[in-house]
């Protein structure tokens, strides 16, 4: 079956540091891949997506390129601000697995920034 | 604006006692979802809906139950039969069909605890 698997938390970084938080996946079709974003206390917010292999996607400052060959979907972002602290949650949506549009979640990793 | 409204924020129940969560949306999405997650894991999917009258269950239903008589509303019931019910629910929407680059729109989510 799909499934979405990344890594663990917490993720602790100084202002201005590299980011880079893993996801791989696992799917039967061709799926969509997402990452959401939760601050605290708030429900998810689309961060980017990317709908087929080679696909970049990107949203201030973060992004991500859905990789085939490796079955992954990377987050990067070249300088965190404290404001970026927060859950990110890797996602995918297989709509051809069960005929609907489910999505798939990861563990979520906690990233807290530090001045 | 439009978005999903969940209701209430904080919730406490009893045990034994059967509570309904609310939300309601005004995007004019006919797909509605209901996930529940706890502390450490990602998004658990409970139902989904992807039109009005018709509901499907998913991966953790048993203990819950839902309606979906408005297009704009998909209340979630929490029975006494749900073992571990806290938790914090997110309810979603999105447009329906077999699009696979459909993004989800979440509630502020509610936080069920039982006391």
């Amino acid at each position: 079956g799909n499934s979405v698997t990344q890594m663990e938390g917490p993720v602790t970084l100084s202002e201005e540091a590299f980011l880079t938080i893993n996801c791989t996946y696992t799917a039967t079709g061709y799926p969509s891949l997402f990452w959401y974003v939760q601050y605290p206390g708030e429900g998810l917010q689309l961060l980017l997506k990317a709908t087929k292999a080679d696909d970049k996607g990107s949203n201030k400052g973060f992004e991500a390129t859905y990789r085939k060959e490796t079955t992954s979907f990377h987050l990067e972002k070249g300088s965190v601000q404290v404001s970026d602290s927060a859950v990110y949650f890797c996602a995918l949506s297989d709509p051809f697995s069960g005929g609907y549009n489910k999505l798939i979640f990861g563990a979520g990793t906690r990233l807290a920034v530090h001045p | 604006d439009g978005g999903i409204t969940q209701s209430p924020k904080y919730l406490f129940r009893k045990e034994g006692q059967n509570v309904t969560l609310s939300c309601e949306q005004n995007l004019n999405h006919d797909a509605m979802y209901w996930y529940r997650q706890d502390p450490g894991q990602g998004l658990r999917l409970i139902y989904y809906s992807q039109i009005v009258n018709d509901f499907q269950k998913g991966d953790i239903a048993e203990g819950y139950s839902v309606s979906r008589e408005k297009k704009e509303s998909f209340p979630l019931t929490v029975t006494s039969a749900q073992k571990n019910p806290t938790a914090f629910y997110l309810c979603a929407s999105s447009i329906a069909g077999l699009h696979s680059n459909v993004e989800a729109f979440f509630g502020q989510g509610t936080r069920l605890t039982v006391v």
